[in-house]
Formats: structure tokens, sequence, C-alpha cells
């Protein structure tokens, strides 16, 4: 059974760095093909992809966002972890995780999301 | 960037009803396309993919079409369990793109 699990900060300050962690189960990201990704949604607002990472250790960025995003994994402990730098408040917004199938940006299981808001 | 425009962003039907949600790409996406279903306070569900493909367990209701730039996400008869938000995400590039959304309302 696939499962992924979104954790971080409810609340950070402008100008900050968030660091948000995803921990899964029922698959290896040392096994080939597997890959996961981050994606984004503001309240009330459309999905936006931000990242991927694969199990060679290939990472993708969103073209709009690649300077402020680092992706990483910890296959140890079935975690990736993503930083976005300079947060500012159209940062705030529902933080989901997701694998992917095979190495398509298909997204076949998702975590079930993590809100975070930015605000002074 | 591949820009995935759907419509409409809103519909309102009744139960029974057959409704159908449209998706356009900025270019040719040869069928990598993908359907969520996504209720409130939930992440979305994978509906269909290689826009026709159902994903295991969706119920048959749900069709989709397409080719090239357009495509379509058809629900045969609304059932209550259906009402909820619906994305378009096309997969044939680097870097997926999502649909603005159609949120289906209860008439």
């Amino acid at each position: 059974q696939v499962t992924l699990r979104e954790s971080g900060p409810a609340l950070v300050k402008p100008t900050q760095t968030l660091t948000l962690t995803c921990t899964f189960s029922g698959f290896s990201l040392s096994t080939s093909g597997m890959c996961v990704s981050w994606i984004r949604q503001p309240p009330g607002k459309a999905l936006e992809w931000l990242a991927r990472i694969d199990w060679d250790d290939d990472k993708y960025y969103s073209t709009s966002l690649k300077t402020r995003l680092t992706i990483s994994k910890d296959t140890s402990k079935n975690q990736v972890v993503l930083t976005m730098t300079n947060m500012d408040p159209v940062d705030t917004a529902t933080y989901y995780c997701a694998r992917l199938r095979g190495y398509s940006y298909l997204f076949d299981y998702w975590g079930q999301g993590t809100l975070v808001t930015v605000s002074s | 960037d591949i820009q995935m425009t759907q419509s409409p962003s809103s519909l309102s039907a009744s139960v029974g009803d057959r409704v159908t949600i449209t998706c356009r790409a900025s270019q040719g996406i040869s069928n990598s396309l993908a359907w969520y279903q996504q209720k409130p306070g939930k992440a979305p569900k994978l509906l269909l993919y290689a826009a026709s493909r159902l994903e295991s367990g969706v119920p048959s209701r749900f069709s989709g079409s397409g080719s090239g730039t357009d495509y379509t996400l058809t629900i045969s008869s609304l059932q209550p369990e259906d009402f909820a938000t619906y994305y378009c995400q096309q997969y044939y590039s680097i870097g997926a793109t999502f649909g603005g959304g159609t949120k289906v309302e209860i008439k």
C-alpha cells in the first residue's frame, strides 16, 4: 500500500525559507523508475507543479520557481525534502507530494497535503 | 511551458445528467493527458490517463476522448459523489501543467 504524508510548518514569515518533508511508504526511491514530485495549490486556485526527484537523483524544477527551490531525498528514511527560499504571502498554499507513475509526470498517489500560510 | 485551458470553469447539473468538460493544450500533447477529481479538503484523485484510459477502480461512467490539442472528460450519468472539481493535466513535456479546474455543482 502506497502512502505519502507531508510535514512542515503551518506558518512562515515573509523572506523566510520553507522546508517541507514528504515521508512515504509502499515503494522505495532506490528502485529504478521511481520518482516523487511536489505540487502546490493556493486557496481556491489551481494546481501548480513545483519539483521532481528521480531514483537516480535527477532533479527537475518549475521554470518560474527554480531559483528558489531545492529538492533532495533520503532514501534510507523514505523521505523527500523541498526547500523554498524567500517566502512571500503569494506562496500561501496547500503543498502536496505525489508519486509519479514511471518516468511520466502522471501522479498516481498523493499525500493529504499541508497548508502553509505566509504572514508576518 | 504548455498552457492548459479548461472550460467551463464551473457548471451546475442534476443527478443523472450527462456532463462534458473540455481541455485545450497550447500545443499538441500526443494524448499525454490526465484527468483528476478533487473534493474539498482532499488531494486530487487520478481518474483517467493517456486521454482515455480509466484508472483502476474508477467507475465506467467516466470517459475521456480527444487528440492533438483538444480533449474532453464525460460523465455519462452524474452521481451525488461526482460533485467535485475536475482538473486536466498534460504530462507530455518536462514539468506538468494543470488546467484551471471545472467545479461541478448541484443544480
